[in-house]
């Protein structure tokens, strides 16, 4: 069965700081996988997806992520985040039928 | 292009009741979605639907139940409601399901007293 791990409940980074979130997935096949950014009391919205190709993917507002297969990751990057970065972001990994499985989500909190 | 629009986006209801969320796709999407999200339990997947067939579903009861019109829209339904319930339900719509890149909508935040 598939499965994602984010090891990180909730990470504090000051303005400007670089921030990586961390993924980690289990899943039998070539995995399709996701980040989501959630602000409160919105769905959540797409920043970056790989399907197969090239393992750095870049994404929305300024983000980056790697794929990993050695090490079952997809981490999530972004080199320096602003205020506006504040949210929950969740890894998935979707199956060949689309069925999307989401990590716990990560909180993140930007100080100033 | 409009977004996955969900209506209504609040709602409270009793124990033993039950409730009807509806979810309009993005035009020409064919493929509709449906998560559950709980501090407890987190995303969940509840099913999915593509031209109007459900093609997969999750581990939740039968009170759980969905359907998908002709023009892509889809109504899910939970009947005999119970507080558990209590979540911010989402619809996610996709072109074509082999695609898997999924756009959310904003949710229905359900309150179960």
């Amino acid at each position: 069965a598939q499965s994602v791990t984010q090891p990180d409940i909730h990470i504090t980074v000051s303005e400007g700081a670089s921030l990586e979130l961390r993924c980690n997935y289990s899943y039998g096949a070539t995995p399709y996988l996701f980040w989501y950014v959630q602000s409160p009391g919105q769905g959540l919205q797409l920043l970056l997806k790989y399907f197969s190709g090239d393992t750095l993917v870049q994404g929305i507002k300024g983000f980056e992520a790697e794929f990993k297969r050695s090490q079952s990751s997809f981490n999530l990057r972004k080199p320096s985040v602003h205020w506006s970065d504040a949210a929950e972001y969740f890894c998935a990994v979707s199956d060949s039928w689309g069925k999307l499985q989401f990590g716990a989500g990560t909180q993140v909190v930007v100080t100033p | 292009k409009a977004g996955v629009t969900q209506t209504p986006r609040y709602l409270i209801k009793t124990r033993g009741q039950q409730v009807t969320l509806s979810c309009s796709p993005i035009s020409g999407h064919r493929s509709v979605s449906w998560y559950q999200q709980t501090p407890g339990q987190g995303l969940q997947f509840l099913f999915e639907y593509f031209s109007e067939t459900q093609r997969n579903k999750g581990n939740f009861p039968g009170r759980f139940s969905g359907r998908q019109f002709s023009n892509s829209r889809s109504e899910m339904n939970v009947s005999t409601l119970e507080l558990g319930d209590s979540a911010l339900y989402l619809c996610a719509s996709s072109f074509e399901r082999e695609f898997n890149e999924q756009f959310f909508g904003p949710g229905t935040r359900l309150t179960v007293l």
